[in-house]
């Protein structure tokens, strides 16, 4: 069946660090992979998109990788805040037939100031 | 500015009352989605409507219906709610441009305690 998996356990860093979080996908082949935004209480709000024709994508200070033989995407903050802390959920989604993502359940960032 | 508007934040209800949380979108979007999301799980999306054109998910329970009068609104029906539909309730909004899904812009949300 098809699986899309983030670490469920909390990432908790120092302030200034870079932060790493992984997506990894099972029985899927996406043609694009996007990134969001959720803090508590609240919807989702979208980072970044990358297709998989793309390796790589920047937006400041946001990095999203893409490996579709790995089947995984990494999605890096750099020089991490505290007002970066929330969950981070990754989203899958084909170009045709199926319009709608399919949502990991997130990955917690917590930033120690 | 343009946003998803979800009414009310907050919606109290008695098991098997039935229950309707609405959104409306001032992006001119033309697709709008439901998701459910319990406590630290994916949003699990129950239905879409592309235009008026509806989709229901294969493993949404008949008990959720939707309505979508125009393009600015849509509404969620829970025609009995159960205690496990108590949940977080999200709608979306995107552009869709010749079946290239862009990005999605979700509203705040409705927490649904069924008591």
């Amino acid at each position: 069946s098809q699986k899309i998996e983030q670490n469920s356990e909390a990432l908790n860093i120092q302030e200034g660090k870079t932060a790493t979080l992984t997506c990894n996908y099972t029985n899927y082949s996406p043609a694009y992979l996007q990134w969001y935004r959720q803090d508590p209480g609240r919807g989702p709000v979208f980072l970044l998109l990358i297709r998989e024709n793309e390796k790589e994508k920047r937006k400041e200070r946001l990095k999203v990788t893409f490996d579709t033989t790995l089947k995984q995407s990494l999605f890096h903050i750099t020089a991490s805040q505290p007002a970066d802390s929330a969950t981070y959920l990754c989203a899958l989604g084909l170009d045709t037939g199926r319009r709608a993502l399919t949502f990991g359940s997130g990955t917690r960032l917590q930033v120690q100031p | 500015d343009a946003m998803v508007i979800q009414n009310p934040r907050y919606q109290v209800t008695q098991f098997g009352k039935p229950v309707t949380l609405s959104c409306s979108q001032t992006l001119n979007h033309n697709v709008m989605y439901w998701y459910q999301q319990k406590s630290s799980q994916a949003p699990k999306l129950l239905f879409h409507y592309y235009d008026k054109d509806f989709n229901n998910e294969a493993d949404t329970p008949d008990n959720f219906q939707s309505r979508r009068p125009n393009t600015s609104f849509c509404f969620l029906d829970i025609r009995s709610p159960g205690l496990g539909d108590a949940a977080m309730y999200l709608c979306a909004t995107s552009r869709d441009l010749a079946s290239r899904v862009l990005s999605q812009y979700f509203g705040p949300g409705t927490r649904l305690l069924v008591l």
